[in-house]
């Protein structure tokens, strides 16, 4: 099992651009998540879906727009980049009724 | 409004010493408290993680000590190596109609040196 995995790893976009980030994940979980983790922040709960075809915002969702068309993926899409969104984006999953969470690898975003 | 407060932002001790983090919660509703540990350039992976209903857990060199009444609980490593150098994250979740969403603490960057 590959686990939870992101494409890109790294990517740099100009400020307006748009760009949709992918998150993979074969244990056949239903709940998704996009956190984002900036220096002295920790870990920031974008927006998170409890199963196919349904999404809700997190803490931080103003400038992205997710989908969840199968249950394997979580695309998270920025619109119109903005140099606040330079961050590194992390995708995780769990199970229902268990609480871990098994995160991706990550995903560093420059926006200039 | 931080939810779960973390301390200290950065630690470093000597091969074999005892890091102790510590976080501090608000929410009494929150009914798990795992803690994250994260090397460079990786996600975070669960470490060790702990009920309400008991005042301590250890698995290896890792201890979590909760206290329910002061609404705070703490990692302990024992005889740390310079391979626990890492991010540590303490977080919190209840289940029900949050949907077990985690809140985490700010993160503490520890380094032990050889």
């Amino acid at each position: 099992n590959a686990g939870v995995t992101q494409t890109p790893k790294f990517r740099v976009l100009k400020t307006g651009q748009s760009m949709t980030l992918l998150c993979a994940q074969d244990m056949n979980h239903e709940y998704m998540y996009w956190y984002r983790q900036d220096p002295g922040m920790g870990l920031r709960l974008i927006h998170y879906s409890v199963g196919e075809g349904t999404t809700a915002k997190g803490e931080v969702p103003d400038g992205y727009n997710v989908s969840r068309l199968k249950k394997q993926n979580f695309l998270l899409g920025l619109e119109s980049a903005a140099p606040s969104q330079t961050s590194v984006y992390f995708c995780a999953s769990r199970m229902g009724q268990v609480y871990e969470q098994y995160f991706g690898p990550g995903t560093r975003l420059t926006v200039t | 409004q931080q939810q779960v407060k973390q301390s200290p932002q950065s630690l470093i001790v000597q091969k074999g010493g005892i890091p102790i983090i510590n976080c501090a919660y608000e929410n009494t509703a929150f009914d798990y408290f795992p803690w994250y540990q994260q090397f460079p350039g990786k996600g975070p992976a669960l470490l060790i993680a702990i009920r309400p209903d008991v005042s301590e857990k250890k698995e290896g060199r890792f201890t979590i000590s909760f206290n329910k009444s002061a609404k705070q609980f703490s990692l302990h490593i024992m005889d740390s190596q310079p391979g626990d150098s890492a991010t540590y994250f303490c977080a919190a979740s209840r289940s029900g109609g949050s949907n077990y969403k985690l809140t985490f603490g700010k993160g503490t960057l520890l380094t032990v040196n050889p």
